[in-house]
């Protein structure tokens, strides 16, 4: 079945140093791919989202690629923020008739420090 | 645009006793989906809804659980006869009906079972 696998947290960085959460995936077909962001306290949100091979999503400065070759889909930001400290979950959806339910992976806490 | 409200936000109740929670979609959205998620875990698929129709059941619903719709509107989940492992957090989500759309995820009720 789908599968999704991210790296492992928690990832503790200092303000302004570059951020890669990795992700890779398994799925048949063609899958959308997406990461979520979930704040302490809060629900998921949509960060970012890509739905063909090569496509780049890109949101507040976080960027992620889908790259069909290596069934990846990394996370990236130059410069991370204290406010970007959150769960970071990677997510893929593949069509079941009209029913796109995602398979997410475990999830990342990103700690970004002053 | 309301986002998704969920209801409560948090429940503590005693083993074996039934719990019911409440989805409230965004208004113009179909599709309706309810996940759970443990500590530690990304969010993992319970069901979904096309309008009033339960379309999909993951074999993660025992028939403890059951999952209504009934005017395409609101949505329920029941919890019959409570077991310590359905401690969880329980997410609904929904989204428009065209094609591969995001999904708009609800804060979340967090059940503990004492």
């Amino acid at each position: 079945g789908d599968s999704v696998t991210q790296m492992e947290g928690p990832v503790t960085l200092s303000e302004e140093a570059f951020l890669t959460i990795n992700c890779t995936y398994t799925a048949t077909g063609y899958p959308s791919l997406f990461w979520y962001v979930q704040y302490p306290g809060e629900g998921l949100q949509l960060l970012l989202k890509a739905t063909k091979a090569d496509d780049k999503g890109s949101n507040k400065g976080f960027e992620a690629t889908y790259r069909k070759e290596t069934t990846s889909f990394h996370l990236e930001k130059g410069s991370v923020q204290v406010s970007d400290s959150a769960v970071y979950f990677c997510a893929l959806s593949r069509s079941g008739g009209s029913n796109y339910k995602l398979t997410f992976g475990k999830g990342t806490l990103l700690t970004v420090n002053p | 645009d309301t986002g998704v409200s969920q209801n409560p936000r948090h429940k503590i109740t005693k083993r074996g006793q039934n719990v019911t929670f409440r989805c409230d979609p965004i208004s113009e959205h179909n599709r309706l989906y309810w996940y759970r998620q443990t500590l530690g875990q990304g969010p993992e698929f319970l069901t979904y809804f096309q309008n009033e129709a339960q379309l999909e059941k993951s074999r993660l619903l025992s028939d403890r659980f059951s999952a209504e719709r009934p005017k395409g509107s609101f949505s329920t989940l029941e919890i019959q006869r409570t077991e310590q492992g359905d401690s969880a957090m329980y997410l609904c989500a929904s989204s428009s009906n065209q094609g591969n759309q995001p999904q708009h995820f609800g804060d979340g009720t967090r059940l503990s079972i004492l």
